[in-house]
């Protein structure tokens, strides 16, 4: 288990809908980032945070938007949901905001778009 | 643009045999560090393994070892004395010198391991 948790573990919403999901960070970890995990398929990267600040961004429309607070914690949220956002996202925390850290993941949000 | 290649959608290996699982990426970078991932049915993604693009020397955990070739851009896995806990999805991952942290993960190699 690692120390980075996220909520809801499922979700159910409906087309057009908004939502938030949430996650805490390990502790001592500054960075966190987000990403889309369609069924049988990989993570895409959908952006990352270091210290507050957006400090990358994947191929993701604006209605993905995100926020990290003071305590590093994180938020995803999703505008106008479509079908297609349907997909297990996960949360990973790093210390530090290069690529050179391990990322520990959470065990994931499973959303459904119906 | 980097992308990771995982041709191998399933792949199975007997309890105590040794099974390598495949991956190629390609970059124009040369300073990188390529990972594999396992993620077991609980959906958490753990770390197995990872190798820093600029150290020749392939990198060991236990029972698990890479094969990094470097001009053919290809890092496999080798898992030897497979155990049953070693069943899961197994990703290969990117991130370059200017990614910032950023993961770029392969499809995806599912392993059985049977009794």
């Amino acid at each position: 288990e690692t120390g980075v948790t996220q909520s809801p573990t499922h979700l159910i919403k409906t087309r057009g809908q908004q939502v938030t999901l949430r996650c805490s960070s390990q502790s001592g970890h500054n960075t966190v980032s987000w990403y889309q995990q369609a069924l049988g398929q990989g993570p895409q990267f959908i952006f990352q945070y270091y210290r507050e600040e957006e400090n990358g961004r994947g191929n993701f429309p604006p209605r993905f938007s995100g926020l990290q607070f003071p305590n590093y914690s994180s938020e995803l949220n999703v505008n106008a949901l479509e079908l297609d956002d349907s997909a297990l996202y996960l949360c990973a925390s790093r210390s530090g905001g290069g690529r050179d850290t391990e990322a520990f993941f959470g065990q994931g949000t499973r959303l459904t778009v119906v | 643009a980097q992308t990771v290649t995982q041709s191998q959608p399933e792949m199975s290996v007997q309890e105590a045999e040794t099974v390598t699982l495949s991956c190629t990426y390609d970059t124009s970078e040369s300073d990188y560090y390529l990972f594999w991932y396992k993620q077991p049915p609980s959906r958490q993604m753990i770390l197995v393994i990872r190798q820093e693009a600029y150290k020749q020397q392939n990198a060991t955990e236990n029972r698990f070892s890479v094969n990094f070739q470097k001009a053919a851009k290809s890092f496999s896995l080798k898992i030897s004395d497979s155990q049953l806990g070693d069943a899961a999805m197994y990703f290969c991952a990117y991130a370059g010198g200017t990614s910032y942290g950023k993961l770029t993960f392969g499809q995806g190699t599912i392993l059985t391991v049977h009794p």
